[in-house]
């Protein structure tokens, strides 16, 4: 079945130290990414999706996010976090084939030390 | 755009009482997708609807739940009767197109109590 796993269920940086968060998938073929950042009360925005192609993606807020096949990973990346990037982050994986259903991640709540 | 709306933002009420959510997706978005977010379960898709016909309601709990699409601007979730594990914050999400790759814009969520 398919499944999508990000291992860290709460993060802390300080801010201006670099970010990496992780997701994993399960899944036979290639499918389309996603990362999503929920600020408080508030719903899923997203940051950036990788269908095919350049195997890094630029996503808004500074984020990046890089897809490894062979590890069936989507790290999402920042160089430098700000302090209003804590919140919470979700990968989430489309499937070809079917129609526009994600399955998401149980989500990583990132806290940012000043 | 005003994005993905969503009413009411809150709502508190008492087991066993009737809870309808309200959701009017982008403009022009022929997709429509109904979440549910828990802490124990994180964010379930409960059912999705394409040119407002319901295409996967495999999500949807139990027949307490149900939803519908009357037209392209108007969605609602039911809960009848509620009980204290509904609780939990209700998204709706639109997107245009069919697809996996459609980008799913999210409302900002109805954060409902159950008594």
């Amino acid at each position: 079945a398919q499944s999508v796993t990000q291992p860290d269920i709460h993060i802390t940086v300080s801010e201006g130290a670099s970010l990496e968060l992780r997701c994993n998938y399960s899944y036979g073929a290639t499918p389309y990414l996603f990362w999503y950042v929920q600020s408080p009360g508030q719903g899923l925005q997203l940051l950036l999706k990788y269908f095919s192609g350049d195997t890094l993606v630029q996503g808004i807020k500074g984020f990046e996010a890089e897809f490894k096949r062979s590890q069936s990973s989507f790290n999402l990346r920042k160089p430098s976090v700000h302090w209003s990037d804590a919140a919470e982050y979700f990968c989430a994986v489309g499937f070809s084939g079917g129609y526009n259903k994600l399955i998401f991640g149980a989500g990583t709540r990132l806290a940012v030390h000043p | 755009d005003a994005g993905v709306i969503q009413s009411p933002r809150h709502e508190v009420t008492e087991m066993g009482q009737e809870v309808t959510l309200r959701c009017k997706p982008i403009s022009g978005h022929n997709s429509l997708f109904w979440y549910r977010q828990t802490m124990m379960r994180g964010l379930e898709l409960l059912i999705y609807f394409n040119n407002n016909v319901p295409i996967d309601d495999s999500g949807m709990p139990e027949d307490r739940f149900s939803a519908k699409m009357p037209n392209a601007s108007f969605s609602t979730l039911k809960i009848q009767p509620s009980e204290p594990r509904d609780s939990a914050v209700y998204f709706c999400a639109s997107s245009l197109g069919d697809q996996a790759y459609n980008e799913q814009f999210f409302g900002p969520g109805t954060r409902l109590t159950v008594l």
